[in-house]
């Protein structure tokens, strides 16, 4: 089954930029969406179709795909952008569908 | 507006049987698959999977195939997630969401219900 990999932590100083990555064999060849779940609460899609941005999320949240990674950029990082992100790939090589999760990247912002 | 409420928290005995539900308001339910996402606790989400409630078609995680039945009932406007013999690993936060995108399964999940937590114990 396809693998989908998530650095677990990621830190990042208010006002910079914090990259999160979603690695996977051949990943540029699927769409990415990207979910951010602030604690207690259910997630959020924050990017879909690898870069687009849902109504209401502000442009500081950028996607991209290519290769065998995919990233979620977020600038001007704020204190309110700590929470869990999770990317989200759909494969069927198996034969059967699935919604593969990475494992989730827990941003800090310091 | 699209709402998607789950139903309430559940405390259960090993091997009992449950069932949790989706209601959504909002849209046509008739024309979105919907699917269920479990949260094992300080644990990532792992897809479970989806029902088209217009016809009934069910697509299983390989890894909850035979462990759970996922259905839908669209006099009612609900999905449903159902268990027949409860373990503590069950224990867990469950989600539902709704697949953007009209008939297409494989698209993002752009709203989320706020969790159903089922606790298994004896």
């Amino acid at each position: 089954s396809y693998v989908v990999t998530q650095l677990p932590s990621v830190s990042e100083a208010p006002g910079k930029t914090a990259r999160i990555t979603c690695g996977g064999s051949n990943i540029g060849s699927k769409s990415v969406h990207w979910y951010q779940q602030k604690s207690g609460q259910a997630p959020v899609l924050v990017i879909l179709y690898d870069s687009d941005r849902p109504s209401g999320i502000p442009e500081r949240y950028s996607g991209s795909n290519s290769g065998n990674t995919a990233t979620l950029t977020i600038s001007r990082v704020e204190a309110g952008d700590e929470a869990d992100y999770y990317c989200q790939v759909w494969d069927s090589s198996s034969g059967r569908l699935n919604g593969v999760f990475g494992g989730g990247t827990k941003l800090t912002v310091v | 507006e699209v709402l998607l409420v789950q139903s309430g928290a559940e405390v259960k005995k090993p091997g009992e049987s449950l069932r949790i539900s989706c209601q959504a308001s909002g849209y046509s339910f008739t024309s979105h698959w919907i699917g269920w996402v479990r949260q094992m606790p300080g644990k990532g989400l792992e897809w479970m999977g989806i029902v088209y409630p217009g016809d009934g078609e069910v697509k299983y995680s390989p890894s909850f195939q035979g462990q759970v039945t996922i259905s839908a009932d669209k006099s009612i406007r609900t999905a449903y997630l159902q268990w027949t013999a409860l373990k503590a690993s069950d224990t867990a936060m469950y989600y539902c969401a709704r697949q953007s995108g009209g008939g297409t399964a494989t698209g993002p999940s752009d709203y989320w219900g706020q969790g159903s937590l089922v606790t298994v114990s004896s």
